[in-house]
């Protein structure tokens, strides 16, 4: 499983759009990418996922270049209910396939008012 | 989205005993299901796959004899803390996969034990 970096903490204010970056130097070309939401004492939340380019649903955007080494999450004019831990996973998907997944730090957003 | 339950959602024992944590995939099947362990400001930290009518599979330096999972219904694994010590006492957390076309993980609320 490729291995992650994403920076520690970042702080935002309400409003505000939050690009999150998470590094991925050694990602394989069956690997996608996956990010997760956590709020204190609660299980991870599923944000959006993607293969290459730019996917975007009602909560999100995730900018993913053409190297593929590195995916960027955005998050449109946060609120201070955004407040929480961003974990960036990568992985390989396959049908009927139940991949583990391996979460590394993540990110702590602090959204300000 | 589909939902993942967990019970209890808190407990409380003393050192010693065994506690038993229990996993539910609500609106659909899961034959395979994970559970995590998370210590305060941590990440997550995969212990183990359950599998359905299988043995587990424990990640390294977990100890399987400590936490027993059980998978004995498509919608049902269990985590038994055996000989709970205050070292044990943390956030678990347990997640099925949709099995849909989106790979996505569903995580239940998360159960906090205590050792005393």
């Amino acid at each position: 499983l490729a291995k992650t970096t994403q920076p520690i903490s970042m702080d935002s204010y309400e409003g505000q759009e939050v690009n999150i970056t998470c590094s991925h130097n050694n990602i394989a070309t069956n690997d996608y990418i996956t990010w997760y939401q956590q709020f204190p004492s609660q299980g991870p939340r599923f944000i959006i996922q993607g293969y290459k380019t730019k996917v975007t649903n009602e909560v999100a955007s995730l900018f993913i270049p053409a190297d593929r080494k590195s995916s960027t999450l955005s998050l449109p004019r946060v609120s201070l209910s955004d407040t929480a831990v961003y974990y960036c996973l990568v992985g390989a998907i396959f049908s009927g396939g139940y991949n583990k997944l391996i979460f590394g730090a993540g990110t702590r957003l602090a959204v300000h008012p | 989205g589909a939902v993942v339950s967990q019970h209890p959602s808190w407990v409380i024992c003393k050192s010693g005993t065994s506690v038993k944590i229990e996993c539910r995939s609500l609106d659909f099947q899961a034959t395979t299901m994970f559970w995590y362990r998370q210590f305060p400001k941590q990440s997550l930290m995969l212990m183990a796959t359950s599998n359905e009518g299988s043995k587990a599979t424990y990640e390294q330096g977990v100890e399987k004899d400590k936490f027993l999972i059980n998978h004995a219904s498509l919608t049902l694994s269990t985590l038994t803390v055996t000989s709970a010590h205050p070292e044990d006492s943390s956030f678990y957390i347990c997640s099925a996969p949709s099995g849909g076309a989106v790979y996505e993980q569903f995580f239940g609320p998360g159960t906090r034990l205590t050792v005393l």
